[in-house]
């Protein structure tokens, strides 16, 4: 069964603290992984795309890495601007395609 | 970058009302659009497919007849809970495609709650 699990479920960290989190997935046919930012009421915010194993991308405080079975969204020097929750979301082809999301990790900065 | 417009952002029904909400891609074309419910402290569960000019596609266990999409035009879907009730109240969040990155642009969320 296509499966993505985030971990963990939540983190506290003091500013400053780097950390990152995790996705892993257990899929066939994988297109790609997302992640978004979802501030409290409202829509998941884009921040990277992810095609193959050993990709990396950056923005900012944030790099997301991938291997064949997870992704880590690493949290440098993090601000409280930055608590909110993470969404993982795996796409796969099944058929046509697939989104399967994560629970999500929600992460609190305290300043 | 593309943006996806959800209106309205919070709405309050009587019970065995309709509500419709609007999801439009702004200066992009969505031949495809996705429809989520979230509950809270829960991820996005997928309810429907929304297919430009064709029925949309249900999720497993989400029911056609009370939930009615209709995307009429290619910036355009509408999903009408119809008969709402207590338990429909959720988070209900549309999303489009956004080819230039293959990820997906969210609107802000409609926040329904049926009393």
């Amino acid at each position: 069964e296509d499966q993505v699990t985030q971990s963990p479920e939540a983190l506290r960290l003091q500013e400053g603290e780097s950390s990152s989190l995790n996705c892993s997935y257990t899929v066939s046919g994988l297109r790609g992984l997302f992640w978004y930012r979802q501030d409290p009421g409202k829509g998941p915010e884009f921040l990277f795309t992810l095609y193959s194993a050993g990709e990396e991308k950056e923005k900012e405080r944030l790099k997301a890495t991938l291997t064949k079975k997870e992704s880590f969204l690493h949290i440098t020097a993090p601000k409280p601007e930055d608590s909110a929750t993470y969404l993982c979301a795996v796409q796969i082809l099944t058929g046509g395609f697939k989104t399967i999301f994560g629970a999500g990790t929600r992460l609190f900065v305290k300043a | 970058g593309a943006v996806v417009s959800q209106h309205p952002s919070r709405v309050i029904c009587k019970s065995g009302t309709s509500v419709k909400i609007e999801c439009r891609s702004l200066d992009f074309q969505a031949t495809t659009m996705f429809w989520y419910r979230q509950f809270p402290k829960q991820s996005l569960m997928l309810m429907a497919t929304s297919n430009e000019g064709s029925k949309a596609t249900y999720e497993q266990g989400v029911e056609k007849d009370k939930f009615l999409i209709n995307h009429a035009s290619l910036t355009l879907s509408t999903l009408t809970v119809t008969s709402a009730h207590p338990e429909d109240s959720s988070f209900y969040i549309c999303s489009a495609e956004d080819r230039a990155s293959y990820g997906y642009t969210f609107g802000s969320g409609t926040r329904l709650t049926v009393v």
